[in-house]
């Protein structure tokens, strides 16, 4: 079946530290992969997304790279700031459309000034 | 920017009764969706809804739930008699309908905890 791995959390960083939340899928097929964002109070984001392998997605200095061979999506930021500060969620879609997302457990992100 | 609301954001209720929760997609989107996410685990697909009728749902969404657009606006999640394991964050999302071979982004709202004791 389907399913998203992603690293435990909580993760605690300096602000302008570097960010690596891991993510890792079980899919069949060729699925669309995301990171979604959750801000304190609010609804799941969608941060970005890769649609084939080899896509990187970016968005708010956020990035994450679609690796077929190793089955990844690993969200990365160069110095993280302490509005950045929520939970990620990496997800996949395993078809295009309107089909359901299969989602992580979710990271939660803790920045410090 | 339209953005999808639910309410309530925290309902308590005893073993055994009826809850509903409510949201409201945006406004132009036909495609609606419920999931859940008990306390420290993935967040889980309930169900879809598309034209009046469930389009898909998994292996949770037993007769114990349901799903209905009762007007324009509201679509409305449904649990007859709540258990203890009911406990979990209860996201609503919309999406505009897809096209074949395109993704259409699910917006989320803000989730419904819902405490049952």
């Amino acid at each position: 079946g389907n399913s998203v791995t992603q690293m435990e959390g909580p993760v605690t960083l300096s602000e302008e530290a570097f960010l690596t939340i891991n993510c890792t899928y079980t899919a069949t097929g060729y699925p669309s992969l995301f990171w979604y964002v959750q801000y304190p109070g609010e609804g799941l984001q969608l941060l970005l997304k890769a649609t084939k392998a080899d896509d990187k997605g970016s968005n708010k200095g956020f990035e994450a790279t679609y690796r077929k061979e190793t089955t990844s999506f690993h969200l990365e930021k160069g110095s993280v700031q302490v509005s950045d500060s929520a939970v990620y969620f990496c997800a996949l879609s395993p078809n295009s459309g309107n089909t359901p997302l299969v989602f992580g457990k979710g990271t939660r992100l803790s920045v410090i000034a | 920017e339209p953005e999808v609301t639910q309410t309530p954001s925290h309902q308590v209720t005893q073993m055994g009764q009826e809850v509903i929760l409510r949201c409201v997609p945006i406004s132009n989107h036909l495609y609606f969706y419920w999931y859940r996410q008990i306390l420290g685990q993935k967040v889980e697909f309930l169900v879809s809804f598309y034209n009046n009728e469930i389009s898909e749902k998994s292996e949770i969404f037993d007769d114990q739930f349901s799903v209905e657009r009762p007007d324009g606006s509201n679509f409305t999640l449904k649990i007859r008699s709540t258990k203890l394991e009911d406990s979990a964050m209860y996201f609503c999302a919309s999406s505009e309908v897809g096209t074949s071979g395109f993704y259409n982004e699910q917006f989320f709202g803000p989730g419904t905890r819902l405490t049952v004791l």
